[in-house]
């Protein structure tokens, strides 16, 4: 166990709606990344957060939008919902924005867009 | 950009060695790691390199030359339970910083077969 969060672990909805995945970062951890992992792509990096601050984007639509609170926890929210957002989505957490700090990844939303 | 290959997939028997190669040209360059993954669940963290030289960790080793743009992650004693996605990841400080984000290959299959 990372001691990553995330919820919810499963998620099935339509084209066009908006969900919101949620993820609590391991104690302490400060920096919070979400990545987006489907068959054809591998593990894209989407957004870094780091004590509430965005500090990195990666190739995150427009659609897509996200948030670290004050708590720590970090919100992604997907809207107008396309078949091709169907993935898993992963959120992970590191000590320190230092070199050798690796990420701990939680295990993931999967997302069904049908 | 960000360019890192490695093999899509390689098999092995029990008991064996298995060296999965990785390169990588990346516009900066702050240590490299390697995530197991197994279907469906969570990368988890094996090891990390920033300076030349083998790292030994039990079972798995792990080479990097800067130079050469080069990483090889070394299974020994191998074990049905290794079959798995083998992932390779750099750590690219953008614009001179360290951000923390890390830019992942798209994996390498492992099969053990007994």
């Amino acid at each position: 166990d990372s001691g990553v969060t995330q919820t919810p672990k499963h998620l099935i909805t339509a084209t066009g709606q908006r969900v919101t995945l949620r993820c609590s970062p391991r104690s302490g951890d400060l920096s919070v990344y979400w990545y987006q992992q489907s068959l054809d792509q591998g593990l894209q990096f989407l957004i870094q957060y780091y004590n509430g601050e965005e500090r990195a984007k990666g190739n995150i639509l427009e659609r897509f939008s996200a948030q670290q609170f004050p708590d720590l926890h970090s919100e992604l929210n997907l809207s107008s919902l396309e078949l091709g957002d169907s993935a898993l989505y992963f959120c992970a957490s590191s000590a320190r924005t230092g070199e050798g700090s690796p990420l701990h990844f939680g295990n993931g939303t999967r997302l069904t867009v049908t | 950009g960000q360019n890192i290959d490695q093999p899509t997939e390689m098999t092995a028997t029990e008991g064996a060695i298995v060296q999965i190669n990785c390169t990588y040209q990346t516009s900066g360059f702050n240590g490299l790691f390697w995530y197991q993954q197994h279907a469906g669940e969570a990368p988890t963290f094996l090891s990390y390199n920033v300076l030349d030289g083998l790292e030994e960790k039990g079972r798995f080793s792990s080479f990097l030359s800067r130079s050469k743009g080069y990483s090889y992650l070394l299974l020994k004693e191998l074990q049905m339970k290794d079959s798995a996605s083998y992932l390779c990841a750099v750590r690219d400080p953008d614009r001179g910083s360290t951000l923390g984000r890390l830019y992942f290959g798209r994996g390498t299959q492992l099969t053990v077969w007994p």
